[in-house]
């Protein structure tokens, strides 16, 4: 079975800090991870992946995030945030790749000017 | 490229009707789709896996007979919701699955409403 667990179903930064949002996961065998972000009424976009290759992996918008198996984590961050960042982040696993994707609860970022 | 599209994007009907939804991909071929509800304010929820040529799987929980699927081709799966009632009321997220990228694409979502 696997699962993830977003801590902070909101986070708030001002403009120009860090963004961090956090994901646990919990699976059997090594995992793929993902982040998607989604802006209001929209579907899912997706940010980056981790499927065992580099343990840092990089996303668009300057988005990134680490796979941290002693620690099971895979938070995203990003060193300067936006006001165009703002919307709710999904981390999701999966066992296979890209099917059966299982979603975290999301968090809610927002942004102050 | 990895473009997948929905239609339609909201819609509003009468209790006991049925409505179809649409999912493409547009710019590439999917042998599988996914069907996701989506409430307000929390995460999706997987509805069923949808494969080319072959019937639904459907996750637990999941009403098969109310929530038609339909894969005819490598870019069209539907979803027919069957005698709609107001608690099927939700946003509905389609996802289409490039092989080669080995990645879920999603559509932008239905909104649908039942009066």
């Amino acid at each position: 079975a696997q699962s993830v667990t977003q801590l902070g179903s909101h986070v708030s930064v001002s403009e120009g800090a860090l963004v961090l949002l956090r994901c646990n996961y919990s699976s059997s065998v090594p995992p793929y991870l993902f982040w998607y972000v989604q802006y209001p009424n929209q579907g899912l976009q997706l940010l980056l992946k981790y499927t065992s290759a580099a343990t840092l992996v990089k996303g668009i918008n300057d988005f990134e995030a680490e796979f941290k198996k002693s620690e099971t984590s895979f938070h995203l961050t990003k060193p300067s945030a936006h006001m165009s960042d703002a919307a709710e982040y999904f981390c999701a696993v999966s066992l296979t790749g890209a099917n059966n994707l299982f979603f975290g609860t999301g968090t809610r970022l927002t942004v102050i000017p | 490229g990895a473009v997948v599209s929905q239609h339609p994007s909201w819609v509003i009907c009468k209790s006991g009707t049925s409505v179809k939804i649409e999912c493409r991909s547009l710019d590439f071929q999917a042998t599988t789709m996914f069907w996701y509800r989506q409430f307000p304010k929390q995460s999706l929820m997987l509805m069923a896996t949808s494969n080319e040529g072959s019937k639904a799987t459907y996750e637990q929980g999941v009403e098969k007979d109310k929530f038609l699927i339909n894969h005819a081709s490598l870019t069209l799966s539907t979803l027919t919701v069957t005698s709609a009632h107001p608690e099927d009321s939700s946003f509905y997220i389609c996802s289409a699955r490039n092989s080669i990228t080995d990645t879920q694409y999603f559509g932008p979502g239905t909104r649908l409403t039942v009066l």
